[in-house]
Formats: structure tokens, C-alpha cells, sequence
């Protein structure tokens, strides 16, 4: 089975610093992963996802991952915070022909003026 | 606009009264699947669905019930609810399954008394 594992259930950062997110998985086939966002009282919204092209995948709102097979890594990064980024983070992980979206335990970011 | 809507927004219940969240969705997606989100644990599959009159067990599927009698409705059933139950929930939809980008509701709170 998959499963993903975030390090960090809370992350804060001053606001214009940046910002990294960690995510690791666990898949014995090769993975489908994304990141999702949830801003307060909101629902998830998809930021990035990695389904096998590219290793640097570009997301939504200046995010990025870079997916590394040899780590089992899917971090989440930002060149600089906004206080707008204030959110809850969650990776997730899936494969081909699984019906299943597996979430990690979410990270809270915090962005501090 | 393309949404997921969910109803009721917030509901306050008793224990053993049967309950009803519904789910829609104007994508015209074939996969919709039920969440229910607890601090600590992210997010969990209760049910999903494929298509219309095939649904699936997810991860924590008991004490629920679910229905695809359209393509656009997924309604979660409740028919003895408890304590336990008190969550957040969140209805989902895609293309597919896989590799598609899942498409959340704002989310339905539950608090079970």
C-alpha cells in the first residue's frame, strides 16, 4: 500500500523567507503525488502534482516540488513567503490503477509580518 | 461555474438519528469519493465511486453508507450516527481515478452529541 509522511505537523516562517514543506512516500510502484491546500473554512484546492513527466513540477502561486526517486522525496518549496500562504498543506500519493488518494497528517503554515 | 457543493454546511445531530450530507458535483465526473478529515490524521477515504451504481468501501467505511443513482449526486448516509463520527467531511470528484486532480467541496462539519 501507499502512504505518504509529512514532517512537520506546524511550520512557521517569516513573511518574504522561504518556505519548505516536507513530504515523503512509500510506494513499491512508481508514484502519482501531489499537493493540496486548504485555506480556512475552505475546501482542498490542488497546488502541484508529479504523474511521471517531469521531476520539477511548477505549481499554482509561486510553489514548486521536485520529486527524487533515490530520497523518496516530494518536498514543497516557495522562494518567498506570502501572508497569504497562510494555510494547512497535504501531499498525497497515489498509482495507476488505484482508486485511492492516500493524504498525509497535513503541515500548518504559518507566515509571521 | 464548476463546482462540488455540499449540504448542509454545518450540522448538529444526536446519537442514533439518521442524517443525510449531500453531494454535487457540475463537472460531469465520473469519480466522486467521500472524506472525512480529523486533527492529526488528514484526511481519510470513507467511500468512493467509479460511476453511477458502482461504489467501493475506502479506508474507514463503517458506520456509512453511500449512493450514485446520478452521475452529478453522492449523498452520505448516516443511519445511526455517534460520537465518533464528529468530523469534518468532504466530498470529492475527478475525471477519473489515479492521476486526475480531485475537485473538493467546501466541506460539511458534523457534531454527533
Amino acid at each position: 500500500a501507499q502512504s505518504v509522511t509529512q514532517l512537520g505537523s506546524h511550520v512557521s516562517v517569516s513573511e518574504g523567507a522561504l518556505v519548505l514543506l516536507r513530504c515523503n512516500y512509500s510506494s513499491s510502484v512508481p508514484p502519482y503525488l501531489f499537493w493540496y491546500v486548504q485555506y480556512p473554512n475552505q475546501g482542498l484546492q490542488l497546488l502541484l502534482k508529479y504523474t511521471s513527466a517531469a521531476t520539477l513540477v511548477k505549481g499554482i502561486n509561486g510553489f514548486e516540488a521536485e520529486f527524487k526517486k533515490s530520497e523518496t522525496s516530494f518536498h514543497l518549496t516557495k522562494p518567498s513567503a506570502h501572508m497569504s500562504d497562510a494555510a494547512e498543506y497535504f501531499c498525497a500519493v497515489t498509482i495507476t490503477g488505484a482508486n485511492n488518494l492516500f493524504f498525509g497528517t497535513g503541515t500548518r503554515l504559518t507566515v509571521i509580518p | 461555474e464548476a463546482q462540488v457543493t455540499q449540504n448542509p454546511r454545518y450540522l448538529i445531530t444526536v446519537t442514533g438519528k439518521k442524517l443525510t450530507v449531500t453531494c454535487s458535483q457540475n463537472m460531469n465526473h465520473e469519480y466522486m469519493s467521500w472524506y472525512r478529515q480529523d486533527p492529526g490524521l488528514g484526511l481519510r477515504q470513507i467511500y468512493y465511486s467509479m460511476n453511477v451504481e458502482v461504489t467501493d468501501k475506502g479506508d474507514v467505511p463503517e458506520g456509512y453508507k453511500v449512493s450514485r443513482k446520478e452521475k452529478r449526486n453522492f449523498p452520505l448516509i448516516l443511519e445511526s450516527p455517534s460520537p465518533n463520527q464528529t468530523s469534518l467531511y468532504f466530498c470529492a470528484s475527478s475525471y477519473n481515478s489515479g492521476q486526475e486532480t480531485q475537485y473538493f467541496g467546501p466541506g460539511t462539519r458534523l457534531l454527533v452529541l
